[in-house]
């Protein structure tokens, strides 16, 4: 059964605690993605990687980081640095980031929920 | 940087076809236009993607004029079930740039 996974779906964290979110995929995808959605603002994109031990900076990166040593994984760490934490973090994969003259199509995970007391 | 405009919402009643307008005026050249479609606690759903024209597959079709500036969703006949936030996002070498969503609500 293909498709992407995050884990866990709810999680809490004190203020100051770093946290990791899972995100894993075995679509056998080249791309990965970040995303964080919050109420009234759309999905923005936190971080990006087109291939493993690659990885690109989206538009709110700062507080956030990523690494991407295996193809199906691609975990996403908030920081303590990142001063608006609580959010809804939705990962995706696509098979390129782009093919030929088109973008691949991304497949979301069904996201986690974190939040910070 | 692309910025993407929606409506916040809109209503529409089963049977109806709806059009959503996404405003993208700094388009680049590259850019793509993708539209997506997401269920409350859910992650996002593909539901087209174009560059200029008309595109179409079996859910929806995707209008861009010339200009590039502006493109429209258009769902046919639509029921209960398409009641979503719909997203326009522009894709392009460095830029992935969701809009804020357009929240449709369809009624009996």
């Amino acid at each position: 059964d293909g498709g992407i996974t995050q884990s866990p779906k709810y999680l809490f964290r004190k203020e100051g605690q770093n946290v990791t979110l899972s995100c894993e995929q075995n679509l056998n995808h080249d791309a990965m993605y970040w995303y964080r959605q919050d109420p009234g603002q759309g999905l923005r994109l936190i971080y990006y990687s087109q291939i493993v031990n690659d990885f690109q900076k989206g538009d709110i990166a700062e507080g956030y980081s990523v690494s991407r040593e295996k193809k199906e994984s691609f975990p996403l760490t908030v920081t303590s640095a990142q001063k608006n934490p609580t959010a809804f973090y939705l990962c995706a994969s696509s098979i390129d980031y782009r093919t030929g003259d088109s973008y691949n199509e991304q497949f979301f995970g069904p996201g986690t929920r974190l939040t910070v007391l | 940087l692309a910025k993407t405009t929606q409506p916040i919402s809109m209503d529409s009643y089963e049977g109806q076809e709806v059009n959503i307008t996404c405003s993208h005026n700094n388009i680049a050249t590259n850019d793509y236009i993708t539209w997506y479609q997401q269920f409350p606690s859910q992650g996002p759903r593909f539901i087209i993607q174009g560059y200029k024209t008309k595109v179409t597959n079996e859910v929806a079709s995707l209008f861009i004029p010339a200009d590039r500036k502006s493109s429209t969703l258009s769902l046919p006949r639509v029921s209960l079930s398409d009641t979503a936030v719909y997203y326009c996002l522009v894709e392009g070498y460095s830029t992935l740039t969701f809009g804020k969503g357009t929240m449709l609500l369809v009624s009996p």
